[in-house]
């Protein structure tokens, strides 16, 4: 399996929600992330978990709250997003980080529309 | 911190063409180069990647090559396909301390039947 899935495919949330992004990996990686990819324009890294610990949060706004609740699952919980948070959320794993090998394997994203 | 650009941000070849898609970055401790192609609604995928040790790589159509001293690397696709048609992303890495990917902006590619 080298798949990173993620749920949902797409999401469409008013600033009030509060809703969860989630994705999963079975290929033993112990490094995941969340990038955020605004149309036309590249990855942004979010987060980076490894072994399950936060190793890199990018000064995402607090509105974003990451959880890897163990070395296969990432969730990113969103609560009162504003419009402008709305995008292609990108979950990747790479089996170390930091490591020499850092292939990234990229899920399929969340289009998540903030209304 | 490190800073890739890419160029250019589109191109257009004719079928069966090359296409050649280079990327400048600015920290000489960079030593780890992938290049990953999107299409429209998909994932990033990667499709070649260098280490700075290397100053060539090839995959069948795909190769990319590295000067490390005027730390420039390229992506050279020939014999060009409609289905390469697609977003190509630089990037640059380090492989000690906090190793981020700094991506490129992105290349549009279109490959003309």
């Amino acid at each position: 399996d080298t798949e990173v899935t993620q749920t949902p495919k797409h999401l469409v949330m008013g600033m009030t929600n509060k809703k969860s992004l989630k994705c999963e990996q079975h290929m033993g990686h112990r490094a995941m992330y969340w990038y955020k990819q605004k149309a036309k324009k590249p990855p942004e890294l979010m987060f980076v978990y490894s072994y399950e610990k936060l190793s890199i949060n990018e000064s995402v706004p607090s509105r974003f709250s990451p959880e890897c609740p163990n070395s296969s699952l990432l969730n990113l919980h969103l609560h009162a997003l504003q419009p402008e948070d709305s995008a292609l959320y990108l979950c990747a794993s790479s089996p170390q980080f930091p490591s020499t090998n850092e292939k990234l394997f990229f899920g399929s994203g969340t289009q998540l529309s903030v209304l | 911190g490190e800073n890739v650009e890419q160029h250019p941000s589109t191109l257009s070849v004719q079928e069966g063409d090359s296409a050649v898609i280079k990327c400048t970055y600015s920290d000489s401790a960079s030593n780890y180069f992938p290049w990953y192609k999107q299409e429209l609604g998909k994932r990033p995928q990667l499709i070649i990647d260098i280490r700075s040790n290397v100053g060539e790589k090839k995959d069948q159509r795909i190769a990319v090559t590295l000067n490390k001293t005027a730390k420039h690397f390229s992506l050279h696709i020939t014999e060009t396909q409609p289905e390469d048609s697609a977003v190509y992303f630089c990037a640059a890495s380090i492989e000690t301390g906090a190793n981020n990917l700094f991506f490129g902006t992105g290349t549009r590619l279109t490959v003309i039947p």
